[in-house]
């Protein structure tokens, strides 16, 4: 099984802060690599596919970039509803497999 | 408007069963792999399993496998999955996810499970 690590497991940050989540496959997953927000009592909501490409709907401050095992998720200037739990997932292989999550709070 | 409903969540014995539906709307079902995410309280995200647009593969977690079965009835747009031999480990909340071309990209609202005596 592919292992997906994410860090930091937590951070604080402020609003306006440039924030960067990492998350780093054990195996090569090249670009299959996809980013979600989850807010407390809810669903996740996909934000970032194929490393790099923005789901519609998705504010632009969100960015993904890296391929292979390393992997960034960028929020250009974090917002007050931004924050929440980030997680990264591989859809390289099955199992599926998801980061540990990344808890961005003030 | 894509929609993914589940139900058939609630508290259950170790060792009893739970059924659980995800009626999905709004796009076209039969189309999409349809998979089942699971999480605990209060811890990050797991996959359980996944299975082909017509039903013919499925796949499963080595924690479920043997004892959970996915299914769907692409007529009635329904995603199922019977939970057999259930643990105090498989208490979380479940949630049915659409697939589009390798990104999981819909997912349902969620329906708890706990499993306790």
């Amino acid at each position: 099984d592919i292992q997906m690590t994410q860090s930091p497991s937590s951070l604080s940050a402020s609003v306006g802060d440039r924030v960067i989540i990492t998350c780093r496959a054990s195996h090569s997953v090249g670009s299959y690599l996809t980013w979600y927000q989850q807010k407390p009592g809810k669903a996740p909501k996909l934000l970032i596919y194929a490393a790099s490409s923005l789901q519609s709907g998705v504010p632009s401050r969100f960015s993904g970039s890296g391929s292979g095992t390393d992997f960034t998720l960028t929020i250009s200037s974090l917002q007050p509803e931004d924050f929440a739990t980030y997680y990264c997932l591989q859809t390289y292989n099955t199992p599926r497999t998801f980061g540990q999550g990344t808890k961005v709070e003030v | 408007e894509v929609q993914l409903v589940e139900s058939g969540g609630g508290l259950v014995q170790p060792g009893g069963s739970l059924r659980l539906s995800c009626a999905a709307s709004g796009f076209t079902f039969s189309s999409h792999w349809m998979h089942w995410v699971r999480q605990a309280p209060g811890k990050g995200l797991v996959w359980v399993s996944r299975i082909n647009s017509d039903g013919s593969t499925t796949t499963y977690a080595d924690s479920v496998k043997g004892r959970f079965t996915i299914s769907r009835d692409n007529a009635k747009k329904t995603l199922s999955l019977q939970m057999n031999s259930l643990r105090a480990d498989d208490t979380a909340v479940y949630y049915c996810v659409r697939e589009t071309w390798g990104p999981l990209d819909y997912w349902g609202q969620g329906t708890q499970v706990t499993v306790s005596s």
